[in-house]
């Protein structure tokens, strides 16, 4: 099982920005993906789900804001994140299923003017 | 939302020495399925987070069996007999029980 997440950067409080998480080494259409956050020198905070009927939930601090979508032709899960705060300053980690088997090596995403 | 409450921060210990560390949850994590959803991670330094026990007391895929789970309802604790230099980082307890799945804090395992 290999996740690896691209697509994180700086960018100015209020713009957009996508993540990817590229999947291998397991049936990507199968399982549930989740996406989780950590605040440098924080702990972990839980963003948002997408089951493997592309059912979804997402924590309160990011709805309406951030949509987790996948592909499962391209076995990519995404996070698109708009309206970003500098309270979204983080790496930000896929993972797979419920609970949180297997991680990705994570991508940092710095909101800043 | 469910808090989890991590107890010591953090823990200095020798290579070889056992270790405990606790998790208490806000509400009883048992689920209508009469499943506990509590599970362990560790973050090595500089890594992402691995899962090291699920539901309470089941070792994930390649954890070594130096590392048991115990506990019920609200109340839960991870051992590590004979703690290695790999062992060392910051332990996680996590809850899906209920929504949202929330974290405790991390207790940091360091050496002595």
């Amino acid at each position: 099982v290999q996740l690896v997440e691209s697509g994180g950067g700086l960018v100015q409080p209020g713009k957009s920005l996508k993540l990817s998480c590229s999947a291998s080494g397991f049936t990507f259409s199968s399982y549930g993906m989740h996406w989780i956050r950590q605040a440098p020198g924080k702990g972990l905070d839980w963003v948002a789900y997408i089951s493997s009927s592309s059912g979804t939930v997402y924590a309160d601090a990011v709805k309406g804001r951030f949509t987790i979508s996948r592909d499962n032709a391209k076995n990519t899960l995404y996070l698109q994140l708009n309206s970003l705060k500098s309270e979204d300053t983080a790496i930000y980690y896929c993972a797979r299923n419920w609970p949180f088997d297997y991680w990705g090596q994570g991508v940092m995403v710095t909101v800043s003017s | 939302d469910v808090v989890m409450t991590q107890t010591p921060p953090s823990l200095s210990v020798a290579i070889g020495q056992s270790v405990s560390i606790s998790c208490k949850s806000s509400q009883s994590l048992v689920y209508s399925d009469g499943k506990t959803y509590l599970h362990w991670l560790l973050q090595s330094p500089g890594r992402s987070p691995k899962r090291l026990i699920y539901q309470v007391s089941n070792l994930g895929s390649g954890v070594p069996d130096r590392f048991s789970g115990t506990g019920s309802q609200k109340d839960f604790t991870l051992k590590i007999s004979r703690v290695e230099a790999e062992d060392l980082g910051v332990y996680y307890c996590a809850q899906t029980t209920h929504f949202p799945p929330t974290f405790g804090a991390g207790t940091k395992l360091e050496l002595k």
